[in-house]
């Protein structure tokens, strides 16, 4: 059974430039949640996601970053014109959502390094 | 959402058992306790989580006290794999996401 799955693993990108980080959920489950480590500090969520609706998009920027969970093929979170700040690891999870509080499980995450 | 204290850092000695304390005093009734640990640079992985009932899985215990403002995290017979930032959560009713706090850095010595 295979866990959450995340590509790239790691991502360069210039100043400007676009970043697509996908999120394959586990087999089975259809919730996905986004989450973002700076270097040297905890995870912050960013967005949950079901299939072709955002349920809580709290933690987003407000610019530049945009997420989708399309009907057939994977999660996708895009980072338009990077900046240096950016410069993180991006964890994805999911969950059944079959209960009240279901697990989250991560994948390996992908990280960008923006130059 | 109920704010966890934990210790920012431990040690324990390989084969001893690991015990991991986290505070959080305005917890509600109806949140959950829960344990995620992150070895380096992996994304986190789940423990186990509790109410108020004491919690046991294969890899690890749960120890809630009676009032709810505390619990704490047993790791019964520590690796060296064990090390790792150990998180402690409260999850809110209702609530999906999970808001990760700075968590304890658990170094396990040979």
């Amino acid at each position: 059974n295979a866990g959450v799955m995340q590509n790239p693993r790691h991502l360069v990108r210039r100043r400007g430039q676009e970043a697509r980080l996908r999120c394959s959920p586990m087999k089975g489950h259809s919730h996905v949640y986004w989450y973002r480590q700076l270097p040297e500090e905890g995870l912050k969520f960013m967005v949950y996601l079901q299939k072709e609706n955002i349920i809580d998009e709290s933690g987003m920027p407000k610019e530049r970053f945009s997420a989708e969970f399309p009907k057939e093929g994977p999660s996708i979170l895009r980072i338009q014109q990077v900046v240096r700040g950016d410069s993180a690891a991006y964890f994805c999870a999911s969950s059944g959502g079959t209960g009240r509080f279901d697990e989250q499980y991560f994948g390996p995450g992908t990280r960008l390094t923006v130059t | 959402d109920a704010k966890t204290t934990q210790p920012t850092s431990m040690d324990c000695a390989e084969g001893r058992a690991a015990n991991l304390p986290c505070n959080h005093s305005t917890i509600s009734g109806n949140e959950y306790v829960y344990w995620y640990r992150q070895i380096h640079s992996q994304g986190p992985q789940y423990i186990i989580h509790g109410l108020k009932n004491n919690e046991t899985n294969e890899m690890a215990s749960l120890i809630i006290t009676e009032d709810r403002k505390s619990s704490t995290l047993i790791l019964p017979h520590a690796t060296l794999r064990d090390t790792a930032v150990y998180y402690c959560i409260v999850r809110p009713q209702g609530a999906q996401k999970l808001v990760f706090g700075q968590g304890t850095r658990l170094t396990i010595n040979p």
